[in-house]
């Protein structure tokens, strides 16, 4: 079993809807997680991280964390083109180990 | 400098050969790390530098990996004798907290052939 683990894709949403992204985790001594946008032939970047259980709203972004059911999600509103991209979701242990430990990514397109 | 810098940008070099990559985080981060990921593929963790504390090489795949970080700044990762299975990007990330994600660096594109 991956420690981070996200539904490859492709997911394509049409502009303007909602889009969706999930992420699972095995390790319950992760404490943070990360949601990361990489465009193709680029570098990931970084667009949200949630630290406690419930909602954290930036602008279109919302990342949603329960830690009891080891779960993390990232809803993106009023898609558009230029969120087509692949999502990485990352986690990390805050004691002891600051590695981030990566999914494989979604790719996410959205349709004009 | 303003964001993380890493060199080259691409390298191309003949299996068995020796490489360098190298990678300038963000002035004051402590924290620097070396990823690679493939074609499609995930993340993969190297290796972790933070301050002056012993690096976490916990994800070098083989003795053929090492790095180095001089004066908690710049580190250079060397790969020897290169194999066909190393190609892949190189990704360097720095930060300055626990509380907050990496910065990437563009990362370095190794073919070997």
């Amino acid at each position: 079993q991956k420690e981070v683990e996200q539904n490859s894709g492709p997911l394509s949403v049409p502009e303007g809807a909602i889009a969706s992204l999930n992420c699972t985790y095995s390790d319950r001594g992760s404490q943070s997680f990360f949601w990361y946008r990489q465009y193709s032939g680029k570098s990931p970047e970084l667009i949200m991280s949630i630290y406690s259980n419930g909602d954290k709203e930036d602008g279109r972004f919302t990342a949603q964390l329960n830690k009891a059911s080891q779960y993390v999600s990232l809803l993106i509103r009023d898609s558009q083109p230029s969120d087509s991209a692949t999502y990485l979701c990352a986690g990390r242990r805050d004691f002891g180990n600051e590695k981030l430990t990566f999914g494989t990514g979604t790719r996410l397109t959205i349709i004009p | 400098g303003a964001g993380v810098s890493q060199s080259p940008s691409n390298k191309v070099t003949e299996k068995g050969k020796d490489v360098e990559l190298r990678c300038d985080p963000i002035s004051g981060h402590t924290a620097l790390y070396w990823y690679r990921q493939s074609l499609g593929q995930g993340l993969e963790f190297l290796i972790y530098f933070q301050g002056n504390s012993a690096p976490d090489k916990s994800g070098l795949p083989s003795d053929r990996f090492s790095a180095e970080r001089t004066g908690g700044s710049v580190s250079t990762l060397t790969i020897q004798r290169t194999q066909q299975e190393d190609s892949a990007v190189y990704l360097c990330a720095s930060s300055s907290t626990r509380d907050y994600g990496y910065t990437f660096g563009s990362g370095t594109r190794l073919t070997v052939v």
